[in-house]
Formats: C-alpha cells, sequence, structure tokens
C-alpha cells in the first residue's frame, strides 16, 4: 500500500533553515508527481510546491518562491524540501503528498501523516 | 483570504442532505477541475471527489461533486455522524499553482 512517511520538523529560529523528507513507499515513485502542502495551526490547507514525475516541472506558492526548493531522489524513493530564511508564518505541519499521476495538475490522491515546523524566536 | 471562496460552516440532522459550494473565477474553476478533500478530526486530509465530479474507490456514494461556470458543489446526502469533518474544493490554476478553498466545518446535529 501507499506510504508516505515525512521527518525532520521541528523548532527553529526565524532567518535559519530546516530540510524535511518523505520516504515513499508502495508504488512506483518515479511515475508519480509529488507536493508539499502545509496546514498552520488550526488554519486551511495551504499548498507549497510541487514536482513532476521527472523534476522538469517545478512550480511555488508565491511566499516560499527563492526560500523553498522542492526536490527529489528517484533512487532514493525520496522527496525533500528545503526550506531557507524561515519566517514564523511558515510555521505548520507539512503533508507530503503524491499526485494521482506524472504531473503537476493531478489531484492529490495520498497524504502522508505530516510534520510539525515551528519557527519561533 | 483564500482563493477559492467556500462557506466556513455547515450542518444537518442525521439522513439529511447538505451542499458546499466553491466559488473560483475565468483562472481556476472556470478552466479546471475541482477536487475534494475530507479532514477528519486530528488526521490528514483524504482524497473524496475529484475531475469534479468522480469518487475514488471506497468513498460512498453519499458524496457528489458538480461543476458549473465558475463554481462548484459537493453534495453529502443521508448526512451520517462520522461525516462531521473539515471539506476543502482545490483545483489547479492558470497562474501555475494549486489553490484551495478556505474549507467548511460540518456539523452533524
Amino acid at each position: 500500500q501507499v506510504k508516505l512517511v515525512e521527518s525532520g520538523g521541528g523548532v527553529v529560529l526565524p532567518g535559519t533553515s530546516l530540510r524535511l523528507s518523505c520516504a515513499a513507499s508502495g508504488f512506483t515513485f518515479n511515475t508519480y508527481a509529488l507536493n508539499w502542502v502545509r496546514q498552520a495551526p488550526g488554519k486551511g490547507l495551504d499548498w507549497v510546491a510541487v514536482t513532476s514525475y521527472d523534476g522538469t516541472n517545478i512550480y511555488y506558492k508565491d511566499s516560499v518562491q527563492g526560500r523553498f526548493k522542492i526536490s527529489r531522489d528517484d533512487s532514493k524513493n525520496t522527496l525533500y524540501l528545503q526550506m531557507n530564511r524561515l519566517r514564523p508564518d511558515d510555521t505548520a505541519v507539512y503533508y507530503c503528498v503524491r499526485s494521482s499521476g506524472s504531473y503537476e495538475d493531478d489531484a492529490f490522491d495520498f497524504w502522508g501523516q505530516g510534520t510539525m515546523v515551528t519557527v519561533s524566536s | 483570504q483564500s482563493v477559492l471562496t467556500q462557506p466556513p460552516s455547515a450542518s444537518g440532522t442525521p439522513g439529511q442532505g447538505i451542499s458546499i459550494s466553491c466559488s473560483g473565477s475565468s483562472s481556476n474553476i472556470g478552466t479546471s477541475s475541482v477536487n475534494w478533500y475530507q479532514q477528519l478530526p486530528g488526521t490528514a486530509p483524504k482524497l473524496l471527489i475529484y475531475s469534479d465530479h468522480l469518487r475514488p474507490s471506497g468513498v460512498p456514494d453519499r458524496f457528489s461533486g458538480s461543476r458549473s461556470g465558475t463554481s462548484a458543489s459537493l453534495a453529502i446526502s443521508g448526512l451520517q455522524s462520522e461525516d462531521e469533518a473539515d471539506y476543502y474544493c482545490a483545483v489547479w490554476d492558470d497562474s501555475l499553482k494549486w489553490v484551495f478553498g478556505g474549507g467548511t466545518k460540518v456539523t452533524v446535529l
């Protein structure tokens, strides 16, 4: 069965960096697009970034463009989110989400359980 | 402020039917299909409806979706207590990003 397990969350100071990882199993990793979606405490869902199945199409939410980088290592079946210059409004649970197909505009069909990132001084 | 507009709450008694709206624009709902997600309390979201009206395997046919113009809706018929959750619409925008509605909290009275 499809499994997505996030790790790397924690409490960090504003302006610092953090890298999230998502270990995937149960499907052919290199044929699916993958996303990061976040949810601030008590708030709604907020899409962050997507990579197509082969990494050629990558898109970001405006407020993270230039600070965050999504990447994938197909040899390790792992998705990453490198987050730099973190701000307090980046505080959220970050979900690793599989798309239902190979491309960025396919629906999100499987979600991980999430990892919490807290940015606070 | 979310790009897609949903009512913050909806409610009904067991067995009743309810509908949740999702309003967008010509750059999102007007051109792309809508997906709906259900988030039960304390859990990760789950795909409920995709491509406007299709249900993934395992989703009861009490849930249905539709889209017209720049709006979409999710209908739940025969409301059950386990349907108490937050519901979100989402669509791929022409600006090359995903946009979500603010979410609708469904309460079963």
